[in-house]
């Protein structure tokens, strides 16, 4: 089945590290999201991606950065983590509808 | 600006009870709103769209712009319908596309 995968899936790591979620899908869509979850807040979209030479920043992007490398590739850094970036990181995908996202199984990140 | 606002953070029913789940918006143009649902170790998903004016599961949302409302309704809650619902606004974002602004989510507990 064609899928929104994202690795790692859990993550521990110290304040001022560098920090690289990675999402693959293998859907053949053109668009790609980075959102973030955090309790009461919802999600947040963080970085998306119309094609890998249009990149756009969402409504949180400070502290965060994305790469584009292929059409099935879009990565998210997070250059010097900090605490307050700790919290569930999605990926998601659309071709089509507007609204119809597909989203990856998500990103715990933790930084002490 | 688009906003949504979901006011419960956890609804807690009776198995066989009526569900609704409140959601109001605000937003300039004409809105296009959805329903996504995260069930328990699963991955968030669309469950409904208004547009399609459809009953997915025995839930169904009509959407009320003189209230700015798109309150999600079930008539008897089944205990499989536990997860979290979330809903979501599409809007147009500069240099074309949609974003998908969500609420806060409500937690739905349906108790025996």
């Amino acid at each position: 089945d064609a899928d929104v995968t994202q690795t790692p899936r859990n993550r521990i790591t110290k304040t001022g590290k560098r920090i690289m979620l990675e999402c693959s899908q293998t859907k053949g869509h053109d668009r790609m999201y980075w959102y973030r979850q955090d309790p009461g807040l919802g999600l947040r979209l963080i970085y998306y991606s119309f094609d890998v030479k249009d990149i756009n920043k969402g409504e949180i992007s400070d502290g965060y950065s994305v790469s584009r490398q292929a059409q099935a590739k879009f990565s998210l850094s997070l250059e010097s983590a900090i605490p307050n970036q700790t919290a569930l990181y999605f990926c998601a995908t659309s071709d089509g509808p507007p609204g119809e996202l597909f989203f990856g199984e998500g990103s715990r990140l933790t930084v002490l | 600006a688009q906003r949504v606002t979901q006011p419960e953070k956890l609804l807690s029913v009776f198995k066989g009870a009526p569900v609704e789940l409140k959601c109001n918006y605000s937003y300039s143009g004409s809105p296009e709103l959805f329903w996504y649902v995260q069930y328990s170790r699963q991955r968030l998903q669309l469950l409904l769209r208004h547009i399609s004016r459809e009953s997915i599961k025995g839930f169904t949302a009509d959407l009320n712009k003189g209230e700015t409302s798109f309150h999600l309704k079930k008539p008897f809650a089944q205990e499989e319908d536990s997860a979290m619902y979330y809903c979501a606004l599409s809007g147009r974002l500069t240099g074309g596309g949609n974003k998908l602004t969500f609420g806060t989510g409500t937690q739905l507990k349906v108790e025996l």
